[in-house]
């Protein structure tokens, strides 16, 4: 069973805090990604990685940075964490044999953001 | 470029009726389809997908779904709805050419199971 686990279930910081969001998967999977998930907006990509060292912008990558220094590990930063970037994160990761590959989730990190 | 709409964010339906969750796509590319399962404070799971075999693409837990062409869509069945069912649905799209590994994911529809 593909296992993703994240750091943490749920986070509180303090505004301009420095955040680390950190995804773990155990299947080898070159890809990973980033998301946050608000209500009635579904996920929406921070940041994707096919690679080691390997970074793609997604759809909302202001304020945030990643870092990918080994295949199985994919962070996320929150440089000066805002009360607008309080949301659920999920991580995912994936094969990149076929495009129909699935992505397997991890449970989410709840970030508060005060 | 590619996009999804799940036409409904909340769909309320009965113990043992059907279940219908709605979803259009667009795509540059001939695409991938994928159905996720999000439980409460769970993460997503896949429930099916279509990746250019059968038309027609059986899940887990009962579910189906229809790719039509014609008609951009790629709606979610199931004959019988449980309790067990309550959960939030996403539709995602992904090319299957063009060299983008990323999937777009629709806003997400709330089924919600009424006893």
């Amino acid at each position: 069973d593909v296992k993703v686990t994240q750091s943490s279930r749920y986070l509180v910081k303090r505004t301009g805090e420095k955040v680390f969001l950190e995804c773990v998967q155990d299947m080898d999977h070159e890809n990973m990604f980033w998301y946050r998930q608000d209500p009635g907006l579904g996920l929406r990509l921070i940041y994707f990685s096919y690679d080691v060292k390997m970074k793609e912008k997604g759809d909302i990558p202001e304020g945030y940075s990643v870092s990918r220094e080994k295949k199985e590990r994919f962070s996320l930063i929150l440089e000066s964490a805002s009360t607008n970037q309080t949301s659920m994160y999920l991580c995912a990761s994936s094969h990149v044999k076929g495009f129909g590959e699935t992505q397997y989730f991890g449970p989410g990190t709840r970030l508060l953001v005060l | 470029a590619q996009s999804v709409t799940q036409l409904d964010s909340h769909v309320s339906v009965s113990e043992g009726t059907p279940v219908l969750l709605r979803c259009n796509y667009s795509s540059s590319y001939s695409p991938s389809l994928f159905w996720y399962v999000q439980h409460p404070n769970k993460g997503l799971q896949l429930l099916l997908k279509y990746t250019s075999a059968a038309t027609l693409v059986k899940g887990i837990n009962g579910f189906e779904a229809e790719f039509k062409k014609s008609e951009t869509s790629f709606h979610l069945t199931k004959p019988s709805a449980h309790m067990s069912d309550a959960a939030e649905y996403f539709c995602v799209v992904r090319p299957r050419s063009g060299g983008s590994y990323i999937p777009t994911f629709g806003r997400g529809t709330s089924l919600i199971v009424h006893p």
